[in-house]
């Protein structure tokens, strides 16, 4: 089993929908927990990050911890064409190995105007 | 403030050649990560530098190597090549929080 599941999609939704993108995990010693989305020839860009359990919005941006059942989730409202992208989670351990981030394999979305 | 910058950023080798890849993290971050992305796998961590000194490495082989210079700049070589070894190289830095990592744009290696 590896440590960070997130389904592959890919994802297609109509402009203005409500996006959901989830990953679970394994590991209980993670504590820090991103979302980064990447576009097509780029690097990486962090979203949100989240420690330990709970909610954290940023505008059309939510994400939400579940450390209990080992599941996070981003939530994108009102979505639009310029969302489209691969959205990976990542998480981390406490202490000193946290600047290891362990990726999903992320979930390719695509927003059609 | 200038982001993360990587060279080359494409590349081609043979099996067996080696190859060095170069970052140059933002102003100010001392901490540099190298990942590796490929479609199968997705990204993965290769290791970690602070201050000159590895702090974190992940499973990779001993032909993954890589250093940090006095200026933060860091460099990550690749001896001996394998078929396998073709994927998006990525480079992040950060500061005093793990939690943001600022990603480069990548060197696409390709072996043949």
């Amino acid at each position: 089993q590896k440590e960070v599941e997130q389904d592959p999609g890919p994802l297609s939704v109509p402009e203005g929908a409500i996006v959901s993108l989830n990953c679970t995990y394994s590991n209980s010693a993670f504590q820090y927990f991103m979302w980064y989305r990447q576009y097509s020839r780029k690097g990486p860009e962090l979203l949100m990050y989240t420690y330990s359990s709970g909610n954290k919005e940023d505008g059309r941006f939510t994400a939400q911890v579940d450390k209990s059942s080992k599941y996070i989730s981003l939530f994108i409202r009102d979505s639009q064409p310029s969302d489209s992208a691969t959205y990976l989670c990542a998480m981390s351990e406490e202490g000193g190995s946290n600047y290891k981030l362990t990726f999903g394999k992320g979930t390719l979305l695509t927003v059609n105007p | 403030k200038a982001g993360v910058t990587q060279t080359p950023r494409y590349l081609i080798k043979t099996r067996g050649q080696q190859v060095t890849l170069s970052c140059s993290p933002i102003s100010g971050h001392r901490s540099v990560s190298w990942y590796q992305q490929t479609p199968g796998q997705g990204l993965q961590f290769l290791f970690e530098y602070f201050s000159e000194t590895q702090r974190n490495k992940g499973n990779f082989p001993g032909r993954f190597s890589g250093r940090q210079f006095s200026n933060s700049r860091s460099e990550m070589n690749v001896s001996t090549l394998e078929l396998g070894d073709s994927a998006l190289y990525l480079c992040a830095s950060s500061g005093t929080r793990a939690t943001t990592q600022y990603f480069g744009p990548g060197t696409r290696l390709t072996v043949l």
